[in-house]
């Protein structure tokens, strides 16, 4: 069974902190891991995935299939990080579907 | 290119009533999703279609259809609402077979509540 875990359901820093907001998985055979995240009053929307390798405003995941984990980082938080984010994997079977974790609101305090 | 868009925003339903919620694409996506979104339970996927004329379930399909008669349209309907139903849909898109695990795009949500 394919499951993403996201153990905080807040996360509040200040800013110029780092970040770091947990993502766990559980799946048997080789996953593709995104980060959506969400603003608000926006549409959900991809921030990064792990095959790109890529850092995007600041942050960055790496996929460890050791520990089946895909935390998602950045140096130094700032204000308009403030969002909604969402851990996800994409297995093999057919569809491109999705697995969501619960989400984690991170709010970046002034 | 107005993305994926979802029609209507918002809807008040009575118990036992019926109400279809209506999601278009203009990026000639091939798979579409559809999606509830539940405090503390992440997005978990209702139904999905691979192509036109095709629908599958997904994680939480019971009380809800889907039709999918026009690439750019993937219609949710709900024939007896129920306030379990109350939440917030979203529809998805991605492009297929061409691009593999590739990245979902999503529309604005239809906040739903049943009373």
């Amino acid at each position: 069974a394919q499951r993403v875990t996201q153990p905080e359901k807040l996360l509040s820093v200040f800013k110029g902190a780092p970040v770091e907001l947990k993502c766990n998985y559980s799946y048997s055979g080789s996953p593709e891991l995104f980060w959506y995240v969400q603003y608000s009053r926006q549409r959900l929307q991809l921030l990064l995935r792990h095959i790109s390798r890529e850092s995007i405003k600041g942050f960055t995941a790496d996929l460890n299939k050791g520990e089946t984990s895909f935390h998602l980082k950045k140096p130094f938080a700032q204000e308009e990080d403030s969002a909604m984010y969402y851990c996800a994997l994409s297995g093999v079977s057919g569809g491109n579907k999705l697995v969501f974790g619960a989400g984690t609101i991170l709010r970046v305090k002034s | 290119n107005a993305g994926v868009t979802q029609t209507p925003k918002f809807r008040v339903l009575k118990t036992g009533q019926s109400m279809t919620l209506l999601c278009a694409q203009d990026m000639n996506h091939e798979y579409m999703y559809w999606y509830r979104q539940d405090p503390g339970m992440g997005l978990r996927l209702i139904h999905y279609s691979v192509g036109e004329g095709t629908t599958a379930k997904g994680e939480v399909p019971d009380g809800y259809n889907v039709s999918r008669l026009k690439k750019q349209n993937f219609l949710l309907g709900l024939e007896s609402a129920a306030p379990s139903q109350t939440s917030v849909y979203f529809c998805a898109s991605s492009y297929g077979r061409l691009r593999l695990r590739d990245e979902q795009f999503f529309g604005p949500g239809t906040r739903l509540t049943v009373l």
